[in-house]
């Protein structure tokens, strides 16, 4: 596909599990950012990468939350023992532009319910 | 650090109503600015955006002018549709340093007919 592609697009988990989302990014960009959406919130940022090495983790809200990402291209986000307030839309999106003037496209989200 | 403030929603409007939505930023250098609009069941896309100061950016009817000496990037139509209803986000990005996007809180828009 052209676009962002983000799985699950749906996911329903019990508190104290892990989970994984999935990314894939337009192919070709080089820029991929996790963005996290409360609902009637905000995008909050978590994590941007530049090919395989991410230099700004800054908005990663605790240490239960990792992403990598590998040969440039996919990436994935995993929440360990995961709590209730992880409950949101985690969108993922790529730019071809390395620096911060690109546009930005988003992958449509995983939604995470957590029990 | 950086932040995007943008007016509380939501914004109801008739058909063909004049539409402003405020955004003001707070930017230690000069950030590229960003309007991106999120329709009903759909993801994120971009709107329009302006890259430096006095640029002003358009599209779809929609317009927005990057002006440096207030630090606001106001959203703006003519006439709006009902087609128009979505959340709006204004958004920015330094241009050195850290790349990343920053969002306001959104501002949803309900157009009636």
């Amino acid at each position: 596909g052209a676009g962002v592609s983000q799985s699950p697009s749906n996911k329903v988990t019990e508190k104290g599990k892990d989970v994984e989302l999935r990314c894939d990014p337009i192919s070709g960009h080089t820029a991929l950012y996790w963005y996290r959406q409360s609902l009637g919130q905000g995008l909050e940022f978590l994590i941007y990468f530049q090919g395989n090495s991410a230099p700004d983790k800054s908005g990663l809200p605790s240490d239960r939350f990792s992403a990598e990402r590998t040969g440039g291209s996919v990436s994935t986000l995993t929440i360990q023992r995961t709590q209730q307030e992880d409950s949101a839309v985690y969108l993922c999106a790529s730019s071809s532009t390395p620096t911060g003037t690109g546009e930005l496209f988003f992958g449509e989200g995983s939604r995470l319910t957590v029990l | 650090g950086d932040s995007v403030t943008q007016m509380e929603g939501p914004v109801t409007l008739s058909e063909e109503a004049f539409l402003t939505i405020n955004c003001t930023y707070t930017a230690t250098g000069y950030p590229s600015l960003f309007w991106y609009v999120q329709y009903p069941g759909e993801g994120l896309q971009l709107l329009l955006k302006a890259t430096k100061a006095d640029d002003k950016g358009s599209n779809k009817g929609f317009e927005a002018t990057y002006r440096k000496e207030t630090t606001s990037f106001h959203l703006e139509k003519g006439s709006v549709q009902v087609s128009d209803s979505a959340v709006y986000f204004c958004a920015l990005s330094e241009n050195t340093g850290g790349f990343k996007t920053i969002f306001g809180a959104g501002t949803r828009l309900f157009v009636k007919a």
